[in-house]
């Protein structure tokens, strides 16, 4: 079947707008995973989810990031108020279940002007 | 905490070359290891996955080992192809988390 998508494939924005990030995960899959990975730096876990629950919301940067996740299937990333260091390519990643085989997608491209 | 090193950060060899990436952990419970490609302006693309009880996995030309007691991983690619190049990054999944930890990864370019 599909893999992972991603939508927007690239998002420009001014620095105080908000913006939604969506991950469509593979079929079937209960886990999926937010990762934020920066020029010249490594993959940054965000968060994760089992089902429509995130047992850990630990790796969220600030209080300005909010995900969800609906049905068990489609997830959303909120940044609310963006800066300038929120720029970064935002990956999402989805497993049959937690500690499975990860699949990626093609990652949206965050620009805050 | 879990730490993830990978090394070398950057490899350029000629096309045709066996290769080794290497990839060391410092907390030894691990529940897997997966070794990831990423092509410039990419997500990335699962290659292996080592479940701990094991000691290594194969695909094609890729061979993947684990050697827990002493906290490292290696990605051997033989007969490098220019198609090849890109970035690998390993992942370990620690026995008490379902996080995985990642490597800064490898920048490989195989060239002609």
């Amino acid at each position: 079947g599909a893999g992972v998508s991603q939508s927007p494939s690239n998002k420009v924005t001014e620095k105080g707008k908000d913006v939604e990030l969506r991950c469509d995960p593979i079929s079937g899959h209960t886990a999926l995973y937010w990762y934020r990975q920066s020029l010249g730096q490594g993959l940054e876990f965000l968060i994760y989810f089992q089902g429509n629950s995130a047992p850990d919301k630990s790796g969220l940067p600030s209080d300005r990031f909010s995900a969800e996740r609906t049905g068990g299937s489609v997830s959303t990333l909120t940044i609310q108020r963006t800066q300038q260091e929120d720029s970064a390519v935002y990956l999402c990643a989805s497993s049959l279940e937690v500690r499975y085989e990860q699949y990626f997608g093609p990652g949206t491209r965050l620009t805050v002007t | 905490k879990q730490e993830v090193t990978q090394i070398p950060a950057a490899l350029s060899v000629p096309e045709g070359e066996n290769l080794v990436l290497n990839c060391s952990f410092t907390d030894s419970a691990i529940y897997n290891l997966q070794w990831f490609r990423q092509d410039p302006g990419k997500g990335l693309t699962s290659l292996l996955l080592i479940q701990s009880s094991q000691r290594e996995q194969t695909s094609g030309r890729l061979n993947a080992s684990l050697d827990k007691s002493s906290g490292r991983s290696t990605l051997y690619i033989a007969a490098s192809q220019p198609g090849d190049s890109a970035t690998y990054l390993c992942a370990v999944t620690s026995g008490g988390s379902y996080i995985p930890t990642f490597g800064r990864g490898t920048s490989l370019i195989v060239h002609p």
